[in-house]
C-alpha cells in the first residue's frame, strides 16, 4: 500500500532563516506531487506541483521554491523565511496520468511551521 | 478561476442529530467533487468522491450529493456522533487542479 511521509512534524524558525521541508511517498511510482499551505481560517493554497523528476510548476509564492530530486521525494525550501510563511504545510500525491473523474489526492500528516 | 465556498464555517450540534454541510463552486466544468475530513493538526482523509456524471455517493452514515448545473454539493451526516467532530472540506477537480473550500468545523456535543 502507498504511504506518504512528511518531516518534521513541527518547526519553529526565526524570520530570515532558511527552510527545508521534506515529503516522500512509498508504494507507487512516478506520482504527481503537490505542496499546499493551509493558513489559519483559510483554505488550502496550492504552492507547487510536479509531474516528474525536475518538473516543478509554481502557483503562487515568491520566496518559496520546490525541488524533486528523486521520483518519490518532494522538497519545499526557502532561503529567508517571512512571518507570513507561518502555516500548516501539506504534501499530497495522486496517481499519474489519471486526470479525470476518478482522480483524487492522498495527503501526508503535515508540518506545522511557526515563524517568529 | 474556480472558487469554492463552504457554509457554515462552523457548526455545533447535539449527538444524534442529522446535519447538512454545504459546498458551492463557481465553475461547473468539474471532473469530480470530493469531500475530505481533517482532524486538528492532521492531514486530509478522503470521505466521498462524486464523479461529474453522478448525482450522489453514500458511505455508511454519509451521503454526498452533486448538482453541477447549480454549482452545489451537500454532505449529509446521519445520526451524528462525537467522533464526527472535525473539519470537513470539499474540493472541486477542475482542469488539472483541486480547488478547496475553507471548510466547515463541526462539533458534535455528547
Amino acid at each position: 500500500s502507498q504511504t506518504i511521509h512528511q518531516w518534521p512534524a513541527t518547526l519553529v524558525q526565526p524570520v530570515g532563516s532558511p527552510l527545508s521541508l521534506e515529503c516522500t511517498v512509498e508504494g507507487t511510482s512516478n506520482p504527481n506531487l503537490y505542496w499546499y499551505r493551509q493558513a489559519a481560517g483559510r483554505g488550502l493554497q496550492l504552492l507547487f506541483y510536479s509531474v516528474g523528476i525536475g518538473q516543478i510548476s509554481s502557483e503562487v509564492p515568491q520566496n518559496l521554491s520546490a525541488s524533486r530530486p528523486q521520483d518519490r521525494q518532494f522538497i519545499l525550501s526557502s532561503k529567508k523565511l517571512l512571518l507570513s510563511d507561518s502555516g500548516f504545510y501539506l504534501c499530497a500525491w495522486s496517481v499519474p496520468g489519471l486526470a479525470g473523474s476518478t482522480d483524487t489526492q492522498y495527503f501526508g500528516p503535515g508540518t506545522r511551521l511557526t515563524v517568529l | 478561476k474556480q472558487e469554492v465556498t463552504q457554509i457554515p464555517a462552523a457548526l455545533s450540534v447535539p449527538e444524534g442529530e442529522n446535519l447538512v454541510l454545504n459546498c458551492s463552486f463557481t465553475d461547473s466544468a468539474i471532473y469530480n467533487l470530493q469531500w475530505f475530513r481533517q482532524d486538528p493538526g492532521k492531514g486530509l482523509t478522503s470521505l466521498l468522491l462524486i464523479q461529474s456524471s453522478q448525482r450522489e455517493q453514500t458511505s455508511g452514515r454519509l451521503n454526498a450529493s452533486l448538482d453541477k448545473s447549480s454549482g452545489r454539493s451537500t454532505l449529509y451526516i446521519a445520526a451524528s456522533q462525537p467522533g464526527d467532530s472535525a473539519t470537513y472540506l470539499c474540493a472541486a477537480l477542475t482542469g488539472n487542479q483541486f480547488y478547496f473550500g475553507t471548510g466547515t468545523s463541526l462539533t458534535v456535543i455528547p
